[in-house]
């Protein structure tokens, strides 16, 4: 079984509509990181949450980690298509503040 | 900041031959560099952790002299695919973490196809 699960697993939306994105575990998570990769391209980092409780924004997206820290979400505010892409949660599970167990993604696509 | 690059980022090669991947971390030195694979519509796969100066942690079921790492120094590390099969086509991705830079970044990927 994953040890990070995504959901939803894709996602159609109307431009301008808001989203959110899941990522839970079973586990504590000491570290949790938002990544968006482009289809056959590398990942680009969005944010990271290390406090329970704690919630960060850049943009439109707000990311936020639960106070029991073991679910965080991703929202974004009135998508653009610039927003398309797979959003993917890696998290530190170990407590080593280096190794990152990475959800299934989650798949984006922004209709005009 | 905290910009890593990978090179190449296709490669297409015959069965049999060894292929080496680079990643470059250009804006700040990365004490550690992770290797990933990626198989089409699945997330990453860790392959290995490299730490500059030391041997590569393998993770489990990856073929250590399959897969030779090299991280010689603060701003590169190399990944060889010796004899290189098809079963080995992937993307592969690099990522990097340093001082001061907490989060791992990631390289644009190479896409590696072996006839």
């Amino acid at each position: 079984s994953q040890e990070l699960e995504q959901s939803p697993q894709s996602l159609i939306v109307q431009e301008g509509k808001n989203l959110t994105i899941n990522c839970t575990s079973s586990k504590t998570l000491y570290g949790l990181y938002w990544y968006k990769q482009k289809y056959g391209e590398g990942l680009i980092f969005l944010m990271m949450l290390q406090k329970g409780g704690e919630e960060k924004s850049h943009e439109k997206i707000t990311a936020k980690l639960d106070e029991k820290k073991q679910q965080s979400s991703l929202h974004i505010t009135a998508s653009q298509p610039s927003h398309a892409g797979i959003y993917l949660c890696g998290a530190d599970i170990a407590g080593t503040a280096s190794k990152l167990t990475f959800g299934t993604g989650t798949r984006l696509q922004v209709t005009l | 900041g905290a910009v890593v690059s990978q090179h190449p980022s296709w490669v297409i090669c015959k069965s049999g031959t060894s292929v080496k991947i680079e990643c470059r971390s250009l804006d700040f030195q990365a004490t550690t560099m992770f290797w990933y694979r990626q198989f089409p519509k699945q997330s990453l796969m860790l392959m290995a952790t490299s730490n500059e100066g030391s041997k590569a942690t393998y993770e489990q079921g990856v073929e250590k002299d399959k897969f030779l790492i090299n991280h010689a120094s603060l701003t590169l590390s190399t990944l060889t695919v010796t004899s290189a099969h098809p079963e080995d086509s992937s993307f592969y991705i690099c990522s990097a973490q340093g001082q001061g830079v907490l989060a791992q970044h990631f390289g644009d990927g190479t896409r590696l196809s072996i006839l």
